[in-house]
């Protein structure tokens, strides 16, 4: 099967602009969650889609947002781009049975604030 | 909110040699999940640990749940330089997705 696939690899964007990160679940996945990983603090959890709708959010401001398409695909938007938001950006999906779940990760979207 | 601390934060071992990596909380972890990161890669499921005092094994891997829930170890004996990796431990809380640890990162040298 298919694994996580997470589209651009590379983004470089300026401070202040606006960057799209794209991710598509394995299929049958339906939960979709979005962690940051900046170097030396680990995997921070930012957002949590199930069936379309988002469930939780982690400690990050409003211009962290996101949605869930029909298809169980998602998009991370971050708004007004700051340095410190360079980052790897992992998406990961589980078949939405629980919290429990197993993660699957994609390889990530490396972002880079300049 | 939930804290998964784990220790050591980086161990360079010689081949051969064994390596342990320790996640604690100061709260009840309900489920333990741990996670291997090659270097450039991203993180994969090896195993979680649900039960009190559990123990579970993978080849040369071996995973402890603590009686009380409060803290989980992963053991690798005999280490080879395909372990090289960060591992994480992770456990979720209430509504909210799994919390990870900052890992251990393992160095193995041949």
């Amino acid at each position: 099967e298919a694994g996580v696939t997470q589209s651009p690899t590379h983004l470089i964007k300026t401070r202040g602009q606006q960057a799209t990160l794209r991710c598509s679940p394995i299929s049958g996945h339906t939960s979709v969650y979005w962690y940051q990983q900046a170097l030396g603090l680990g995997l921070q959890f930012l957002l949590w889609y199930d069936e379309g709708e988002e469930r939780n959010r982690g400690n990050f401001p409003p211009r962290f947002s996101g949605r869930q398409f029909p298809n169980y695909s998602s998009e991370l938007n971050v708004n007004a781009l700051e340095l410190e938001d360079s980052a790897l950006y992992l998406c990961a999906s589980s078949l939405g049975q629980g919290l429990s779940s197993p993660l699957h990760f994609g390889n990530g979207t490396r972002l880079t604030v300049t | 909110g939930q804290q998964v601390m784990q220790i050591p934060q980086y161990q360079h071992v010689q081949e051969g040699e064994d390596f342990t990596t320790y996640c604690n909380s100061s709260t009840t972890l309900s489920n333990i999940q741990w996670y291997k990161q090659r270097p450039g890669g991203h993180p994969v499921f090896l195993i979680q640990l649900v039960k009190s005092g559990e123990v579970k094994k993978q080849k040369r891997l071996t995973f402890q749940f603590g009686e009380a829930k409060k803290n989980s170890s992963l053991h690798i004996t005999a280490t080879q330089t395909t372990d090289v990796g960060t591992y994480f431990c992770a456990d979720y809380s209430g509504n909210t997705p799994l919390v990870f640890g900052k890992g251990t990162r393992l160095s193995v040298i041949a």
